[in-house]
């Protein structure tokens, strides 16, 4: 049984702070990895995906990387803004469905 | 990607009722999924929806609580069953293109809360 883990639970930094948000997952036999965000009350945002063959992807600030045979992710955040406030949340792909880490809650102060 | 809705986006229902949730996406879709998020708590896969067949549940979700329906590519329904107050969570469909890179797009999900 696939089992995520996000650490840490929740993380508040100063505006302006790079900051990595960390994803491990059981069984590394997956077809790929999302992450997503997920504001207060809200559905999920797809932020990027990275297919198993693949070793990371990038999309504005925010960059992904995944090894896929230690079973983790990273989610780069650079420069981060008050507008990053949200729980982001990492998803594995295996055995034809998405399994959830729990997700990190970040607050950027500004 | 794709725009999805849901019906309602909220909602308070007396325990022992049933509520039926609607997914409309704004394409065709070859699957649909069914999650649950309880409070506090991270998304669990109720059941995963695929049109012209039965829907296949996850271990802890049955079809007599949480029947589903999807009679095209564009729609599915889930039916919330004789509600109790731990059902009150926040239940979101999700969709897969074909040929998509297994990428899966959520909507807004619908919050329910049972008393």
């Amino acid at each position: 049984k696939q089992e995520v883990t996000q650490i840490p639970a929740a993380l508040s930094v100063p505006e302006g702070e790079n900051l990595v948000l960390n994803c491990s997952f059981t069984d590394s036999a997956i077809y790929n990895l999302q992450w997503f965000r997920q504001d207060p009350g809200k559905g999920l945002t797809s932020l990027l995906l990275i297919q198993s063959s693949q070793r990371e992807q990038t999309s504005g600030r925010l960059n992904a990387s995944l090894d896929k045979s230690s079973g983790r992710s990273t989610l780069y955040i650079a420069a981060s803004q008050p507008g990053d406030s949200a729980t982001y949340l990492c998803a594995v792909g295996s055995n034809y469905k998405l399994t959830f880490g729990k997700g990190t809650l970040l607050t950027v102060n500004p | 990607s794709a725009v999805i809705s849901q019906k309602p986006s909220r909602d308070i229902c007396q325990r022992g009722t049933s509520l039926t949730i609607q997914c409309q996406v704004d394409s065709q879709v070859t699957m649909m999924f069914w999650y649950r998020q309880q409070p506090g708590q991270s998304l669990t896969l109720i059941a995963t929806a695929n049109q012209g067949s039965e829907a296949t549940y996850e271990s802890g979700f049955v079809i007599d609580k949480f029947p589903i329906s999807r009679p095209n590519l564009t729609f599915s329904t889930l039916t919330v069953s004789n509600m109790s107050p731990e059902d009150s969570s926040i239940y979101l469909c999700s969709v897969e293109f074909s040929g998509g890179y297994n990428e899966q797009f959520f909507g807004p999900g619908t919050r329910l809360t049972v008393l």
